[in-house]
């Protein structure tokens, strides 16, 4: 079946501006994570969904971070007035309990990213 | 709050050689324990986990055992391949594996491996 994707794979701006970076879960998956990756930094979590619970927060850098999930499906993360130490690749994952196929109860599959470069 | 403190590399080894690479972590609690690895132009997948300790994952010629002794959890392979040239990155997740619980991942900076034939 088809894994997580994101979209735009890259996505270049100008400092200042905003941007918009989509996740698409694999169907059924209750649970969304991103995370971002940048040099110097390694991977770290940003914002995670659980079904309608409250998303807990407690990663994202300012408030210029937001992120949504609509329907319990697709999510976007939403950076407004970019700075260049955003530039960063975003990677969103997804998991749930009763995911096939998994090599453990708690697997998170991730997708392919978004490159986000800031002038 | 969680950590992981892995090599950071980069590891150069040639065909067939033996292969560790350190991981160690502090986390309140008993977390669960996971390599990701990242191929080439791939996204993250996971490679092997432990929820407990002493647990061993393995998978791929990959082991790493759960010692909460020493708090650690070092990747190991026997006989490298060219294929397995890749970022490997150590994990932790401070929820319980089982019971339908999903928790966020923290992760090591990654490691990484370039394997030369």
């Amino acid at each position: 079946g088809a894994g997580v994707s994101q979209s735009p794979s890259n996505k270049v701006t100008e400092k200042g501006k905003d941007v918009e970076l989509r996740c698409d879960p694999i169907s059924g998956h209750t649970a969304l994570y991103w995370y971002r990756q940048s040099l110097g930094q390694g991977l770290e979590f940003l914002i995670y969904f659980q079904g309608n619970s409250a998303p807990d927060k407690s990663g994202l850098p300012s408030d210029r971070f937001s992120a949504e999930r609509t329907g319990g499906s697709v999510s976007t993360l939403t950076i407004q007035r970019t700075q260049q130490e955003d530039s960063a690749v975003y990677l969103c994952a997804s998991s749930s309990p009763a995911a096939a196929g998994g090599l453990s109860y708690n697997e998170q599959f991730f997708g392919p990213g978004t490159r986000l470069t800031v002038l | 709050g969680d950590s992981v403190t892995q090599m950071e590399g980069p590891v150069t080894l040639s065909e067939e050689a033996f292969l560790t690479i350190n991981c160690t972590y502090t986390a309140t609690g008993y977390p669960s324990l996971f390599w990701y690895v990242q191929y080439p132009g791939e996204g993250l997948q996971l490679l092997l986990k432990a929820t407990k300790a002493d647990d061993k994952g393995s998978n791929k010629g990959f082991e790493a055992t759960y010692r909460k002794e020493t708090t650690s959890f070092h990747l190991e392979k026997g006989s490298v391949q060219v294929s397995d040239s890749a970022v490997y990155f150590c994990a932790l997740s401070d929820g319980p594996a089982l019971g339908g619980s999903n928790y966020k991942l923290t992760f090591g900076k990654g490691t990484l491996l370039t394997v030369n034939p």
